[in-house]
């Protein structure tokens, strides 16, 4: 059973750069056909996209953020990695990092992290 | 690349069934065979429910059913029981490794 684990600081400050973390266990980040994603949720609000990784290190933004975000992944700590630059309190949300499968099987989000809570705040 | 539209709540009562809405587009929902259904409960991460449109993840029961008709797809959830009552999100494949959500629906069972 695959699990992921997001970790990273609770609280940025405004203008600075959120780092999040999202640890894989139970199977390989390096296995085919899985992108490995960042979603967020805005407190009492819907689920948005912000990008995915291959295990390659390609890269897939969502638009809107795609100028202040960097997704990276380490193959070898079986880990990737959000950034997100400049951030204001919009930014305040809960991110949850997830595997979104994409291959002849099915394309959907399979397993979840549990989400951890980003406050952007002086 | 704009968010699917959903209700923003629907209701019923036990055993009824109850459908929702998806709407997107032709570069999305009408473009693709992609859409797939979110299930979230307070405090919990989103599950997976249905995925290309009308598939079911074993372990989610039958009373959960897609469906798709040009660029709106819909989820019904019949026998509506009590632990149904959650926030229920459509996902689709934009194009170009895009992903789009939906806006989320309140599902409330009487």
């Amino acid at each position: 059973q695959v699990q992921l684990q997001e970790s990273g600081p609770g609280l940025v400050k405004p203008s600075q750069t959120l780092s999040l973390t999202c640890t894989v266990s139970g199977g390989s980040i390096s296995s085919g056909g899985y992108y490995w994603s960042w979603i967020r949720q805005h407190p009492g609000k819907g689920l948005e996209w912000i990008g995915y990784i291959y295990y390659s290190g390609s890269t897939y933004y969502n638009p809107s953020l795609k100028s202040r975000v960097t997704i990276s992944v380490d193959t070898s700590k079986n880990q990737f990695s959000l950034k997100l630059s400049s951030v204001t309190a919009a930014d305040t949300a809960v991110y949850y990092c997830a595997s979104y499968r994409a291959d002849p099987t099915g394309f959907h989000f399979d397993y979840w992290g549990q989400g951890t809570l980003v406050t952007v705040s002086s | 690349q704009s968010a699917l539209t959903q209700p923003r709540s629907v209701s019923g009562s036990p055993g009824q069934s109850v459908t929702i809405s998806c709407t997107g587009t032709s570069s999305d929902v009408g473009g693709y065979n992609y859409v797939s259904w979110y299930q979230q409960h307070p405090g919990k991460a989103p599950k997976l429910m249905i995925y290309d449109v009308s598939k079911r993840p074993s372990g989610v029961p039958d009373r959960f059913s897609g469906s798709k008709s040009g660029n709106t797809a819909s989820l019904t959830i019949s026998g509506l029981q009590a632990e149904d009552e959650a926030d229920y999100y459509c996902c689709s494949y934009a194009g170009s490794y895009s992903l789009v959500f939906g806006g989320g629906t309140k599902l409330t069972v009487l």
